[in-house]
């Protein structure tokens, strides 16, 4: 089963930040926090990573609460292009499963 | 330039038929993934393999058997088609494992994920 929960779907305004939220509150101490989205009928795309700091990368920021119990994964611009399902993951150590939950779908409007 | 292919896109096929799908990167990445995608969305893996060695199976029916004749090659074969193996399949590749990625506290590579075989049994 998924270490995450994600709100099912969010919307945001073309050109304004997009926010997602993920609560992770049993990740262990050296579990890492994974973002990837599917736009419609493509694969999984990697978007960004981290530990404890925040990340930062040309596609999006990634915050991590001090007690790392939830995260926020931040599209600064948001396009039309960005409307995808936004999976926050928890990584599992040891094996390279990528356990993927429900996501949450982001609607960006024009 | 694709990194991660595959082959077919699409694949329509008869109950009881034995089928294939490929996958090929060439990202020079050690480590294969094979994911499975239902109709209701829930992207799940299925297999894993390391340098042609098989890492993770995930209680997969034993008609779904990958090959892998090269790190940059695994292979997806299903024999006995049934109509619940209708989803579209994914195939991801990293460039090593969390085993190996210096153990624990150690990140495991990103996963990039080619644009998936729709396969639907009728």
């Amino acid at each position: 089963d998924a270490k995450t929960t994600q709100p099912p779907s969010m919307d945001c305004a073309e050109g304004r930040a997009a926010n997602l939220p993920c609560n992770h509150s049993t990740i262990s101490g050296n579990e890492y926090v994974y973002w990837y989205r599917q736009i419609h009928s493509q694969g999984p795309q990697y978007i960004i990573h981290g530990l404890k700091n925040n990340e930062t990368n040309e596609m999006a920021s990634l915050i991590i609460t001090e007690d790392r119990k939830s995260s926020t994964l931040i599209l600064p611009h948001a396009t039309l292009r960005d409307t995808a399902v936004y999976y926050c993951i928890v990584r599992v150590l040891i094996t390279d499963k990528l356990i993927f939950g429900t996501g949450t779908r982001l609607q960006v409007f024009p | 330039d694709t990194a991660v292919s595959q082959t077919p896109k699409y694949l329509v096929t008869q109950m009881g038929n034995d089928k294939s799908i490929k996958c090929e990167q060439n990202l020079g990445h050690d480590t294969m993934y094979w994911y499975k995608q239902d109709s209701k969305k829930f992207l799940k893996i299925m297999f894993s393999y390391n340098n042609k060695e098989l890492i993770i199976n995930e209680t997969v029916p034993n008609r779904f058997s990958p090959k892998s004749p090269d790190k940059a090659h695994l292979n997806l074969h299903i024999n006995s088609l049934e109509l619940g193996d209708s989803a579209v399949y994914f195939c991801a590749s990293s460039h090593k494992t969390g085993r190996l990625a210096g153990g624990p506290g150690g990140a495991t590579d990103t996963q990039y994920f080619g644009p998936g075989t729709r396969l639907t049994v009728l």
